[in-house]
């Protein structure tokens, strides 16, 4: 079993439209939660991290930690073209990271 | 800015030459890793360090071999590259949970 599960997709949705993105685990040592944005042909860049359980609000994203059921989820609302990449996510204990495989999303104008 | 260089962006090679895919960051930032990326097993850690001369393992560090010397230098070395090495690979560095930089990549072929 994989440390961490999430759905490839692809995810397509129109502008405007609330994105849910989800990703479970089966470790219960993981702190660290984070999310990442990869645009085609890049590196990937930190969204969000989370320590632990509850809610994390920036701008158009939220990101939520349910760790007694070992899922964590990014929300996007209001979403826009430029939303349109693939979504990592990823946990983190002590020193070592591991990552979801991705979820592509397209934003249709 | 906040940079994170790695070289050479692409590279084929054959099996068996030994290669070096450099990285080097200017954020004096201490944690530095290197990730594979493959389609259907997304990103994979193969070594990571948390400071000069301090290196271990990762989940995936079979064939690999890195260094650090220098804080702001961390390279990548397949002493003997196989086809199943062919990927893409990210370095990264980190400077707390909300600080992290990938690299831009390098696309290694070995043939």
């Amino acid at each position: 079993q994989k440390e961490v599960e999430q759905d490839p997709g692809p995810l397509s949705v129109p502008e405007g439209a609330i994105v849910s993105l989800n990703c479970t685990y089966s470790n219960s040592a993981f702190q660290y939660f984070m999310w990442y944005r990869q645009y085609s042909r890049k590196g990937p860049e930190l969204l969000m991290y989370t320590y632990s359980s509850g809610n994390k609000e920036d701008g158009r994203f939220t990101a939520q930690v349910d760790k007694s059921s070992k899922y964590i989820s990014l929300f996007i609302r209001d979403s826009q073209p430029s939303d349109s990449a693939t979504y990592l996510c990823a946990m983190n204990t002590g020193n070592q990271f591991y990552f979801g495989t991705g979820t592509s999303l397209t934003v249709i104008p | 800015e906040a940079q994170v260089t790695q070289n050479p962006r692409y590279l084929i090679t054959v099996t068996g030459k030994k290669l070096t895919v450099t990285c080097s960051q200017n954020m004096n930032h201490e944690y530095m890793s290197w990730y594979r990326q493959d389609p259907g097993l997304g990103l994979r850690q193969i070594y990571y360090s948390m400071n000069v001369e301090v290196t271990d393992k990762g989940d995936v560090p079979e064939g690999y071999k890195v260094s650090r010397k220098e804080k702001r230098n961390f390279p990548l070395i397949l002493e003997s590259p196989s086809p199943n090495q062919t990927s893409l690979y990210f370095c990264a560095t980190t400077g707390g949970r909300d600080t992290q930089y990938f690299g831009p990549g390098t696309r290694l072929t070995v043939l």
